[in-house]
């Protein structure tokens, strides 16, 4: 099974300002995603993050505002740009290994709080 | 657009007791897999048991186990003898199985369970 290094684990930002998340796992994986857990919420898919090529975004989210690297199959990067206070959330990195496989992997999350 | 619900947003068990967990979906596709994920305070998501469209047998692991109605598009979760480290929010998610691993996980809202000791 995958193991996901997620950083910071938690932040406190100033309103306006940007964080990058980050995530590394220890292997090659096919896909790797970001999600958002709003608090007491369940989880949303903010976008899938491609090797070498622009993110896919769901519905509701924006490359500017969510800003989204991955230079290899092992790293991703989550920005959260011009933070607002209902930027709070958690931030979770996920990956599945491998096209067949049906399991996901996740981080244990970003818990950022904006003031 | 495919859902997932879960009408109970908190449980409560005795320990050692038996609890189910209900969760019903909405879809027009017939190959896709179901799961329930835990998420302990740690925040850590981990997969507790998962089931394939195709496959009648419901799942099981070890306490845990589904009720698996494809028809009735239902997938309730049992967990028998239940711990103290059992207390959690649990998640009930969909995933399509076309495209293999491109598929994006559908979470419900999620039941947090609390285990009485």
């Amino acid at each position: 099974s995958a193991v996901i290094s997620q950083k910071p684990s938690r932040d406190i930002c100033q309103r306006g300002t940007s964080l990058t998340i980050q995530c590394q796992v220890d292997s090659q994986v096919t896909m790797m995603f970001w999600y958002r857990q709003q608090p007491g919420q369940s989880l949303t898919l903010i976008a899938t993050a491609n090797q070498g090529s622009e993110a896919t975004y769901e519905s509701g989210f924006v490359i500017d505002k969510f800003p989204i690297s991955r230079p290899n199959l092992t790293f991703s990067t989550l920005t959260v740009s011009n933070m607002s206070p209902e930027d709070s959330s958690i931030y979770l990195c996920s990956v599945t290994e491998t096209q067949g496989n049906t399991e996901a992997f996740f981080g244990q999350g970003t818990r950022l709080t904006v003031v | 657009a495919q859902t997932v619900t879960q009408s109970q947003p908190e449980m409560s068990v005795q320990e050692a007791e038996t609890v189910t967990l209900s969760c019903t979906y909405d879809t027009s596709e017939s190959d896709y897999y179901l799961f329930w994920y835990k998420q302990p305070p740690s925040r850590q998501m981990i997969l507790v048991i998962r089931q394939e469209a195709y496959k009648q047998q419901n799942a099981t692991e070890n306490r845990f186990s589904v009720n698996f109605q494809k028809a009735a598009k239902s997938f309730s979760l049992k967990i028998s003898d239940s711990q103290l480290g059992d207390a959690a929010m649990y998640f009930c998610a969909y995933r399509r199985n076309y495209g293999g691993a491109t598929n994006k996980l559908i979470f419900g809202t999620g039941t947090l369970l609390a285990v009485q000791p």
